[in-house]
């Protein structure tokens, strides 16, 4: 069976630091990878997806960056946070489908990040 | 406003009693999805509705999508203590490829 890991599951992090996030997705092949963040209360924000290794697509302007080294990991970086970066980060992958619309996601446990 | 907009924000009510949230959307849609989130955790795939159905059941879930109005509803009977969660739609534009939008989200709490 898939599972999807992400680590750490909390992060306390000083303004100007840099930050790593991994996701890595066991069990299956050529996933399609998401990052998203979720502020208190709110909806996900998708912040980056990937339908291949070495393949990146950003959502929105930001201070983040996104790589995909191999075909099951996916991680999510910054080289200096700022506070409006905290947040609640949560990885998702999805079959890859050739045709059609895209199914379910689904989603690992989530990287809660505060930047002080 | 966003595509994939939940209302009520918020529902309280009593154990047994039906849940019934709403989603409206902007754009055409190839699907519609719904997911649970429990507080401080990733989320959990409920059911997909294609845009070409109109009802969907799956135990004490019932999805509806009405592509005129744009709009879905999520209705939970018999709510029990631990159906208290957040429940977000998430459509995918005809055109977005691979990408999934979501709502605001509902949050839900059932009182014993």
């Amino acid at each position: 069976s898939q599972t999807i890991h992400q680590w750490p599951a909390t992060l306390v992090q000083p303004v100007g630091s840099p930050l790593s996030l991994e996701c890595t997705v066991e069990g299956t092949s050529n996933p399609n990878l998401y990052w998203y963040r979720q502020a208190a209360g709110r909806g996900l924000q998708l912040l980056f997806y990937s339908v291949g290794i070495g393949q990146i697509s950003s959502e929105v302007p930001q201070n983040l960056s996104a790589s995909r080294p191999q075909d099951r990991q996916f991680i999510l970086s910054s080289k200096k946070l700022l506070l409006s970066d905290s947040g609640f980060y949560l990885c998702a992958w999805s079959v890859t489908r050739t045709s059609g619309p895209p199914g379910e996601q689904f989603f690992g446990p989530g990287t809660r990040l505060t930047v002080l | 406003s966003q595509q994939g907009e939940e209302d009520p924000q918020a529902l309280s009510i009593q154990e047994g009693e039906n849940a019934t949230m709403n989603c409206s959307y902007k754009t055409s849609i190839n699907n519609l999805q719904w997911y649970r989130q429990n507080s401080g955790r990733g989320l959990v795939h409920l059911i997909l509705i294609r845009s070409n159905e109109r009802e969907k059941h799956s135990g004490r879930l019932r999805v509806t999508l009405d592509t005129s109005k744009k709009s879905s509803s999520l209705l939970i009977t018999a709510s029990r203590a631990a159906d208290t969660a957040s429940y977000f739609c998430a459509t995918d534009e005809k055109t977005s490829g691979s990408r999934l939008t979501f709502g605001e989200g509902t949050q839900l709490t059932v009182n014993p």
